[in-house]
């Protein structure tokens, strides 16, 4: 079965320093992965994707994830945090099973942005 | 092009009633997905519609039950609303091919159960 662990439910960073959000997962078969944004009282918006192509994915917003298949880790960092950013993060899992695609969310992480 | 729309923004209901509610695909998708999203919590998995048939449900009670029509668009219904069905509920859509099965999410319904 799959899963998705974040770790910490709370990070704080100063604005212009680097954003790391982590994430680790449990598939059984090779995964897809993405990151998802929620601003408040909005709905997810997808940040990037990661679906077995280059292990070093862009997404919008300056927001990069890296694969580690050994590390089963697909971390979000961001060089230089913006305002703008202060927002809570998804990862997220997708595998086919008995034919349909199952997407597994984790708890998310809210990222404080400090001025 | 429209992305996926839910309707209505926020509900507020009573303990013991029905809702339902509901969500168009983004354009040119097939598939519609159900999440509830407590306070502070990820999305759960609710079920999943595609040819107007339920494919997959997650660990939700009967209570939960949904329907899809021919336009692809979706409804969720709740009924013998109780106090821990308050949440936000997200619609998303995707293709039924679509290898990673992208999601698109619409901006939520949030339900308030008194």
């Amino acid at each position: 079965a799959q899963s998705v662990t974040q770790l910490g439910s709370h990070v704080s960073v100063s604005e212009g320093a680097l954003v790391l959000l982590r994430c680790n997962y449990s598939s059984s078969v090779p995964p897809y992965l993405f990151w998802y944004v929620q601003y408040p009282n909005q709905g997810l918006q997808l940040l990037l994707k990661y679906t077995s192509a280059a292990t070093l994915v862009k997404g919008i917003n300056g927001f990069e994830a890296e694969f580690k298949k050994s590390e089963t880790s697909f971390h979000l960092t961001k060089p230089s945090a913006h305002m703008s950013d202060a927002a809570e993060y998804f990862c997220a899992v997708s595998e086919r099973s008995g034919g349909y695609q199952k997407v597994t969310f984790g708890i998310g992480t809210k990222l404080q942005v400090i001025p | 092009d429209a992305g996926v729309t839910q309707s209505p923004t926020h509900l507020i209901k009573t303990r013991g009633q029905q809702v339902t509610l509901r969500c168009s695909p983004k354009s040119g998708h097939d598939t519609v997905s159900w999440y509830q999203q407590a306070l502070g919590q990820g999305p759960q998995f609710i079920f999943q519609y595609y040819e107007e048939e339920e494919r997959q449900r997650g660990n939700f009670p009967d209570r939960f039950s949904g329907h899809q029509f021919p336009n692809y668009s979706s409804e969720l219904n709740v009924n013998a609303l109780l106090l821990g069905d308050s949440a936000l509920y997200l619609c998303a859509s995707s293709l039924w091919t679509g290898g990673s099965n992208e999601q698109f999410f619409g901006p939520g319904t949030r339900l308030t159960v008194l």
